[in-house]
């Protein structure tokens, strides 16, 4: 019963360098959605998708990339890392609008 | 703009006390609000929802209760335990693909 499964769960980059992370989840869920968290702030929307093959900007997209190739994978990229980009990813999934989102355990992200 | 707020960033009760924490939204177009709760290096963990066509659902020790004239809805957790030591979010969502998180309330039970 995995859930919504992220990966890596720790990662520590330099300014500039790039790194993908993974997000699989087996309930069958259309809606996907990266958010970050950062101290004090609640969840923040980077983007999500409706279906595999399509993606949408959120509340906070610049500096990140994604890609739904499979409807259980959502993939998030950071093509040059910045240190304002250091805070704890969370990948979550949904059955559909107006549902509750499952949460993968989050990625700790820090930028050198 | 939408925004979700709350009323205290931390609350601590006394185990088996029981526990509410408040919760104010802005927008009064909102039909779905959600409660979560994470642990310490763990993701949010849905708890309980409701929608805007009821005032109070309840779970397992918890309830939940919506006052839409005033725009504030709050967790109630009975007999608070331990493992309800945690932060709580209270989350609304609009019917479109962003759900708005409120900064979240730690709660602290001391034994």
């Amino acid at each position: 019963n995995a859930g919504v499964t992220q990966t890596p769960k720790f990662r520590v980059l330099k300014t500039g360098q790039s790194m993908t992370l993974l997000c699989a989840q087996d309930m069958n869920h259309e809606y996907m959605y990266w958010y970050r968290q950062d101290p004090g702030m609640g969840l923040r929307l980077i983007h999500y998708s409706v279906g595999e093959g399509t993606t949408a900007k959120g509340e906070v997209p610049d500096g990140y990339n994604v890609s739904r190739l499979k409807k259980q994978n959502f993939l998030l990229g950071l093509e040059s890392a910045a240190p304002s980009q250091t805070s704890v990813y969370f990948c979550a999934s949904s059955l559909g609008l107006n549902e509750k989102l499952f949460f993968g355990s989050g990625t700790q992200l820090s930028v050198l | 703009g939408e925004s979700v707020g709350l009323h205290l960033p931390t609350l601590s009760v006394q185990e088996g006390d029981n526990s509410i924490i408040n919760c104010a939204y802005s927008n009064s177009a909102s039909d779905y609000f959600i409660w979560y709760k994470q642990e310490s290096g763990k993701g949010p963990q849905f708890i309980i929802d409701i929608r805007s066509n009821m005032d109070k659902r309840q779970g397992q020790r918890v309830t939940v209760l919506l006052n839409k004239t005033v725009k504030h809805l709050s967790l109630q957790i009975a007999a608070t335990q331990p493992g309800d030591s945690a932060v709580y979010f209270c989350a609304e969502g609009t019917g479109g693909f962003k759900t708005i998180f409120g900064a979240g309330t730690r709660l602290f039970v001391k034994a």
